[in-house]
């Protein structure tokens, strides 16, 4: 099976601009999770969708938001971009259950300037 | 709410030695998984083993095995044989209700 992937690999972008990153999931996974990671902060939930719905939120500003769509793939998207939002995004997808094991894609590096 | 701790930002050893890495979980749910990522220099976030909480049996892959305590919600993880490619941030990490929550991580070199 295909792994999860994860587009695009690296973005650059100024402040106030929004960003879309994408991830499509392994065949049949139907949950697909977001998550930060920055140095100073490590990896940091954003949110969890599971049938097109947001199941779990982290602790993160409306600015950052996501969906999915039928075939499982979400997009997450981070409008009015702030310096502190350079960092590592990673997309994990897993079949759904509540403890199922989360596969990661290789990551989407966002740098903002 | 779930916490985990990692409190050794980093370790050294030596190909061919054993090394544990040691992790503190906190969670106040029942039905809860543990695991241990590894994340090379490609910031590939790698799977390197699970445990089942309701399991008592400590779960082991190849050279790598976990030593669970669950009363004392410790989850270690043990790599015998250490190869220059072990060298990587490991994770450990709890989920319980589909929110998966990372320590801070370690960071392991192999020294050759």
């Amino acid at each position: 099976k295909a792994g999860v992937t994860q587009t695009p690999r690296y973005l650059i972008k100024t402040r106030g601009q929004q960003v879309t990153l994408s991830c499509s999931p392994i065949s049949g996974h139907r949950s697909v999770s977001w998550y930060q990671q920055t140095p100073g902060q490590g990896l940091q939930f954003l949110f969890e969708y599971f049938s097109e719905t947001q199941r779990n939120k982290g602790n993160f500003p409306g600015r950052f938001s996501g969906r999915q769509f039928s075939n499982s793939r979400s997009e997450m998207n981070v409008s009015t971009l702030e310096l502190g939002d350079s960092a590592l995004y990673l997309c994990a997808s897993s079949r759904g259950t509540a403890q199922e094991t989360q596969y990661f894609g290789p990551g989407t590096r966002l740098l903002v300037l | 709410a779930q916490t985990v701790t990692q409190s050794q930002p980093e370790m050294s050893v030596q190909e061919a030695e054993t090394v544990t890495l040691s992790c503190t979980y906190d969670t106040s749910e029942s039905d809860y998984y543990l695991f241990w990522y590894k994340q090379p220099p490609s910031r590939q976030m790698i799977l390197v083993i699970r445990q089942e909480a309701y399991k008592q049996q400590n779960a082991t892959e190849n050279r790598f095995s976990v030593n669970f305590q669950k009363a004392a919600k410790s989850f270690s993880l043990k790599i015998s044989d250490s190869q220059l490619g072990d060298a990587a941030m490991y994770f450990c990490a709890c989920v319980a209700n589909s929110k998966l929550t990372f320590g801070k991580g370690i960071t392991l070199s192999v020294r050759p």
